[in-house]
């Protein structure tokens, strides 16, 4: 199976940060590569698909990129509604798999 | 508007088997892949398989061979997920999510159906 490990597991941050999280993927999967956003009981949301491309309706504050097997997610300038946890997904070989987690709290 | 609404919680007893519906609205049912993952209390998200409602070809995590069924019900646009010999650790949240179309990514989830299992 191919493992995604998602770094850091907890980030704190303010209102107007920039805030990078990491998905490094255990082999190749090109950009076959998904982000989530999970808030307290609640269904996760599609924020990026295809490493890099924003969903209909996410606020462009909101950016993916790639470089080999390392993908990043960036939020330009963290707003409150973002305080959740978000995951990154390979959809590029089943099992698909997710990575572990990213909590971002208030600081 | 398209959504996807799930049956309500269940609790079980360690043995039984529980079956969770997905019912789709606000497009055609047979367009998209439909997949099913779980999220235990406080865990992370666990993609358990998927199901074509079109051709009904599945696919399931090699974890759940020989536990889980996925099926559908084309006339009412439902999938449902059974899993059979139910164990404390499958306590969780189960999510269907509509695959996109395009990739294997899920642009439409359901809000989650609680399943406890405890004796």
């Amino acid at each position: 199976d191919i493992q995604l490990t998602q770094s850091p597991s907890f980030l704190s941050a303010s209102v107007g940060d920039r805030v990078t999280i990491t998905c490094r993927a255990s082999q190749g999967i090109v950009s076959y590569l998904a982000w989530y956003q999970q808030k307290p009981g609640k269904a996760p949301e599609l924020l990026i698909y295809a490493a890099s491309t924003l969903e209909s309706g996410v606020p462009s504050r909101f950016s993916g990129s790639a470089s080999g097997t390392e993908f990043t997610l960036t939020i330009s300038s963290l707003q409150p509604e973002d305080f959740a946890t978000y995951y990154c997904q390979q959809i590029h070989t089943f099992p698909l798999t997710f990575g572990g987690g990213t909590k971002i709290e208030i600081k | 508007q398209v959504q996807l609404v799930q049956s309500g919680a269940e609790v079980k007893k360690p043995g039984a088997s529980v079956k969770v519906s997905c019912k789709a609205f606000g497009y055609t049912f047979t367009s998209n892949y439909m997949h099913w993952v779980r999220q235990a209390p406080g865990q992370g998200l666990e993609w358990m398989g998927i199901i074509n409602p079109s051709g009904y070809s599945t696919s399931y995590a090699q974890k759940f061979q020989g536990r889980v069924t996925m099926t559908r019900d084309t006339s009412t646009s439902t999938v449902y997920m059974e899993l059979s010999s139910l164990r404390s650790e499958d306590t969780a949240v189960y999510y269907c999510a509509r695959d996109r179309g395009s990739g294997r990514d899920m642009d439409v989830w359901g809000k989650g159906t609680t399943v406890i299992v405890s004796s």
